[in-house]
């Protein structure tokens, strides 16, 4: 049973669209994230809630919105996409807010606009 | 501000060799944690350990251990004995209390060949 889960695991799209990753998780965490991993590989935080609530917007381009509908889910859409979005994207969760605990990532969504 | 080194950026070693992958890190804070992740080519990412900055003992689990040296605020990770499927890319994080999001170095990619 996969701990956190994000879907599609990949997705193809041209400029312009908007697109959505969907992200579960089953561990019973209080806290969920979106991370976004570059072609360099390096790893950046996008967004963190905390039992739905928003708590870390990593200035992030408001055409990225996070919506939470329950402890156990966090979405990410993107509108108008642009090349400059291609990228994994990661969900992950911890158990709780606070920086103490380790996340858990789900296995990441690459995502090619063209 | 909170700030994650990895210097090395490809280390390939034959197997059976011995690897100590480098993590220095800056914080201002008294409190924190340190993690390490293994990304291996399939791309999810793999919790390894996490440490807290007032636990300085060395852990060791199989042939992974870690030395923690708030002196020289580096946290490195030795593969004993490496093996092909230790081939990744791994990478330190930072996070602090009050942040709640990892702050990852840059990542080292390990290449061992048979």
């Amino acid at each position: 049973d996969t701990a956190v889960s994000q879907t599609p695991k990949y997705l193809v799209t041209q400029m312009g669209n908007d697109k959505s990753i969907k992200c579960e998780q089953n561990l019973g965490h209080d806290t969920m994230y979106w991370y976004k991993q570059d072609s360099k590989k390096f790893l950046k935080i996008m967004f963190s809630y905390n039992n739905k609530e928003l708590i870390i917007n990593e200035t992030v381009p408001n055409r990225f919105s996070p919506k939470s509908p329950d402890k156990a889910h966090l979405n990410l859409h993107i509108n108008s996409l642009e090349l400059g979005d291609s990228a994994v994207y990661f969900c992950a969760s911890s158990l709780s807010f606070g920086g103490g605990t380790e996340a858990f990532f789900g296995q990441g969504t690459r995502l090619t606009v063209v | 501000a909170q700030k994650v080194t990895q210097a090395q950026t490809e280390i390939s070693v034959v197997e059976k060799e011995d690897v100590t992958l480098d993590c220095v890190y800056e914080t201002r804070d008294t409190t924190y944690y340190l993690f390490w992740y293994k990304q291996p080519p399939s791309g999810e990412l793999v919790f390894l350990i996490r440490r807290n900055s007032f636990d300085e003992q060395n852990e060791i689990s199989g042939r992974y251990s870690w030395n923690f040296q708030k002196s020289t605020s580096s946290f490195n990770f030795t593969i004993t004995a490496s093996q092909v499927v230790d081939s990744a890319v791994y990478f330190c994080a930072l996070s602090e209390p009050g942040f709640q999001k990892l702050v990852f170095g840059t990542g080292t990619r390990l290449l061992v060949s048979p």
